[in-house]
């Protein structure tokens, strides 16, 4: 597709839940990026691929968050044991090769009760 | 590290005021990207213009327009004429070429706008 599209729009959780979201990166595109928006509006980056590769998972918190991009599947992001301040906007954008993302998903807005 | 810094954390105008937006930025990168982006109350996140650093020809598109001046490692937006509907979140963005180009974000300005 010509967008990046993530899945659910929204998503409730009670904490200690499991917490699963979906992003499909633009047709072509090789590069996945994964960000976190907190109510303070400051975006946190989480974790990169190239293809189905790990580029850069710096950003990720080691427990608890995992990640995949499998070929011919959107890409994943799951939160295991969801806690409270797990509470937040996912984006995920897409890029080609070398290039910085332009466009980013319309977010998965989760709640954790 | 790459850095964007947005000190105005929100700012409050009268619809058709003009209203600047500032970024300042570090990089240790001498090819690297700029960006705004706009997040509407609704929530989305709607991209404006990115710039490469090494064209610091200012832009114009309608009411906006960009400076950007490496010199002052500045990208300040401008909204000529503002309108209600501009009351938004705006983001500046740099580009981290090591790390595969991912986005550092600055904390953003609150552009309030009103009738």
């Amino acid at each position: 597709g010509e967008e990046v599209a993530q899945t659910p729009k929204h998503l409730v959780r009670g904490e200690g839940q499991k917490a699963k979201l979906y992003c499909a990166p633009i047709k072509g595109h090789s590069y996945v990026f994964w960000y976190q928006q907190v109510l303070k509006n400051e975006f946190k980056f989480l974790i990169s691929f190239q293809n189905e590769n790990v580029f850069d998972e710096t950003g990720m918190p080691k427990e608890r968050f995992s990640a995949k991009c499998l070929p011919n599947s959107p890409c994943s992001l799951e939160i295991q044991a969801t806690k409270l301040e797990d509470s937040a906007v996912y984006f995920c954008a897409s890029s080609q090769t070398g290039d910085p993302p332009l466009h980013f998903g319309n977010g998965t807005r989760l709640t954790v009760t | 590290a790459q850095k964007v810094t947005q000190a105005q954390t929100e700012i409050s105008v009268v619809e058709k005021e003009d209203v600047t937006l500032d970024c300042v930025y570090e990089t240790r990168d001498t090819t690297y990207y700029l960006f705004w982006y706009k997040q509407p109350p609704s929530g989305e996140l709607v991209f404006l213009i990115r710039r490469n650093s090494f064209d610091e020809q200012n832009e114009i598109s309608g009411r906006y327009s960009w400076n950007f001046q490496k010199s002052t490692s500045s990208f300040n937006f401008t909204i000529t004429a503002s309108q209600v509907v501009d009351s938004a979140v705006y983001f500046c963005a740099l580009s981290d070429l090591e790390y595969g180009n991912k986005l550092v974000f600055g904390a953003g300005t609150i552009l309030r706008v009103k009738s």
